[in-house]
C-alpha cells in the first residue's frame, strides 16, 4: 500500500497566487482529514470529510480557503489567493470508516508563500 | 525538513535508557487515546492507542499508561535508540469527533 500521496511535495509562490494542493488518501478509508502545522500554532484540523462529504470546515482560516473531496481516491486543498502567514506544512490524513479510526498522515506539502 | 515547533518541550536521553514523555488532558469524556510519533520531514505516525476503561497498554518497547485521576497519559520507550528521535504527540477521541492534538514533546537521543 502506498499510503496517503500528496502532492506536490513543495511549494513557493508569491503572494496573490492561487495554490491547490492535492491529496490521494489509502484506498477504502472514507474519512480525510486536512491539516496545517505552523511553529506557532502546531497541528491545526482544517476541514474533515466522511464518505467524500466535508462534516466540519470550522477550523478552516477564512474564505481564501476551500476544500473539495469530488471523490473517494482525491481531495484537494486550495488556498486563493494566498498570503506569507499561509506559509506552513500542509498534510493529509485518512482514516477507517468511523471519523475517530486511527488517522494515517501522508508525507505533507511544504508551502512557502513569497 | 522541519515540519513541527522550535519551542517544545524537549526531553533527551542517553541511547539505552528508558524514556517517558508525558501528556495531559482536559477532557474527562475522552473515550480513548493516541500517541503519534512525528520525524523530522515527515507526517505524524500512529504508534499505539489505549481506551478510557484502561490503565495500561504495552506495545513493542512502548508503553501507555493511564491515570484518569489526574488526567495523565504517558508514553515510555524501552532501551530508546537514534530512531526514537522525534516529536511525540498525544491525542484524545471523544464520540464521533476528530482527534485533537496536544502540542507535542520532542525526544532527542544521545548516542
Amino acid at each position: 500500500d502506498a499510503g496517503v500521496i500528496q502532492s506536490p511535495r513543495h511549494e513557493v509562490t508569491e503572494m496573490g497566487q492561487e495554490v491547490t494542493l492535492r491529496c490521494k488518501p489509502i484506498s477504502g478509508h472514507n474519512s480525510l482529514f486536512w491539516y496545517r502545522q505552523t511553529m506557532m500554532r502546531g497541528l491545526e484540523l482544517l476541514i474533515y470529510f466522511n464518505n467524500n462529504v466535508p462534516i466540519d470546515d470550522s477550523g478552516m482560516p477564512e474564505d481564501r480557503f476551500s476544500a473539495k473531496m469530488p471523490n473517494a481516491s482525491f481531495s484537494t486543498l486550495k488556498i486563493q489567493p494566498s498570503e506569507p502567514r499561509d506559509s506552513a506544512v500542509y498534510f493529509c490524513a485518512s482514516g477507517g470508516r468511523i471519523s475517530t479510526d486511527t488517522q494515517y498522515f501522508g508525507p505533507g506539502t511544504r508551502l512557502t508563500v513569497l | 525538513g522541519e515540519s513541527v515547533g522550535l519551542h517544545l518541550p524537549t526531553l533527551s536521553v542517553q541511547e539505552g535508557d528508558n524514556s517517558i514523555i508525558n501528556c495531559a488532558y482536559s477532557n474527562s469524556a475522552s473515550d480513548y487515546f493516541i500517541w503519534y510519533k512525528q520525524e523530522s520531514g515527515k507526517g505524524p505516525q500512529f504508534i499505539i492507542d489505549i481506551r478510557s476503561n484502561m490503565d495500561k497498554r504495552q506495545g513493542q518497547r512502548v508503553t501507555v499508561l493511564l491515570n484518569k485521576t489526574v488526567k495523565h497519559l504517558s508514553l515510555q520507550i524501552a532501551a530508546t535508540q537514534p530512531g526514537d528521535s522525534a516529536v511525540y504527540f498525544c491525542a484524545e477521541v471523544k464520540g464521533n469527533t476528530p482527534l485533537v492534538f496536544g502540542k507535542g514533546t520532542r525526544l532527542s537521543v544521545i548516542a
